[in-house]
C-alpha cells in the first residue's frame, strides 16, 4: 500500500536560517510527489511537484524540494526562512500507478521565529 | 478566474440536524473530493467522485452523504449519524487525464461547529 510520512509535527527555525521539512514515501511504481502549504482557515495551496526529470525541483515562494529515490524522500527546503513562511505544510504522493488520487501526510507546522 | 468555491465559510449545526456543505468548481475537472481535517490528523478522505452520478466512499464515510448530479457540483451532507462533526472540511478537484500529473486544486474550506 502506498504511504507518505511527515515525521515532524512541528519545525522551528530562526528567520534567515535555512529550513527543511521532511517527507518520506512508500509507493509502487514511479512516485508523483507534491508539496502544499496551508495558512490558517484556508485551503491548501500548491507549492511544487516532482513527476519526472531533475531531482531538485523549484517551486513557489523560493521553496525547493529534493527527490531522493534511494532514501525514498522528498524533503522541502528553503535557503532563508521568512516569518511569513510560518504555516502548515503537507506532502502528498499519488495513490498508486495509473491513478489521479493522492494521499496526504499528517502535516508539519513550520514556525519561523523573528 | 477558475477555481473551487466552498460555502459557507462557517457553519453551525445543532445536535440531530443535517447540514449540507456546498462545493462548486469551474475548472472542468472530472474528479472531486471531500476531506475532513482535524488537528494533528492531516487530511482524511470522506468521499470522492470520478464522474457525474458516481461516487465512492473514502476512509471515513460513515455519517456523511454526497451527490454528483452535475460535473461542477459535489455537495456534502453531514447527517445526524455523524457523532463528532466539528472539523474543517475541504473540497478539492482534479483532472483524471495524464494520470494525475497536476495534483489537486483546493477550495478555501468550511469550518463546521456543533452547538
Amino acid at each position: 500500500a502506498q504511504s507518505v510520512a511527515q515525521p515532524e509535527d512541528q519545525v522551528n527555525v530562526a528567520e534567515g536560517n535555512p529550513l527543511t521539512v521532511k517527507c518520506t514515501y512508500s509507493v509502487s511504481g514511479n512516485p508523483y510527489l507534491f508539496w502544499y502549504v496551508q495558512y490558517p482557515n484556508r485551503g491548501l495551496q500548491f507549492l511544487l511537484k516532482y513527476i519526472t526529470g531533475d531531482n531538485l525541483v523549484k517551486g513557489s515562494y523560493g521553496f525547493e524540494a529534493e527527490f531522493n529515490k534511494s532514501q525514498t524522500s522528498f524533503h522541502l527546503k528553503k535557503p532563508s526562512a521568512l516569518v511569513s513562511d510560518s504555516a502548515l505544510y503537507f506532502c502528498a504522493v499519488r495513490d498508486g500507478p495509473g491513478t489521479y488520487k493522492y494521499i496526504f501526510g499528517t502535516g508539519t507546522r513550520l514556525k519561523v521565529l523573528a | 478566474d477558475g477555481g473551487i468555491t466552498q460555502s459557507p465559510k462557517y457553519l453551525f449545526r445543532k445536535e440531530g440536524q443535517n447540514v449540507t456543505l456546498s462545493c462548486e468548481q469551474n475548472l472542468n475537472h472530472d474528479a472531486m473530493y471531500w476531506y475532513r481535517q482535524d488537528p494533528g490528523q492531516g487530511l482524511r478522505l470522506i468521499y470522492y467522485s470520478q464522474i457525474v452520478n458516481d461516487f465512492q466512499k473514502g476512509d471515513i464515510a460513515e455519517g456523511y452523504s454526497v451527490s454528483r448530479e452535475k460535473k461542477e457540483s459535489f455537495p456534502l451532507t453531514v447527517t445526524s449519524a455523524q457523532k463528532n462533526p466539528t472539523a474543517f472540511y475541504l473540497c478539492a478537484s482534479s483532472t483524471t487525464g495524464t494520470q494525475g500529473n497536476y495534483g489537486y486544486t483546493f477550495g478555501s474550506g468550511t469550518r463546521l461547529t456543533v452547538v
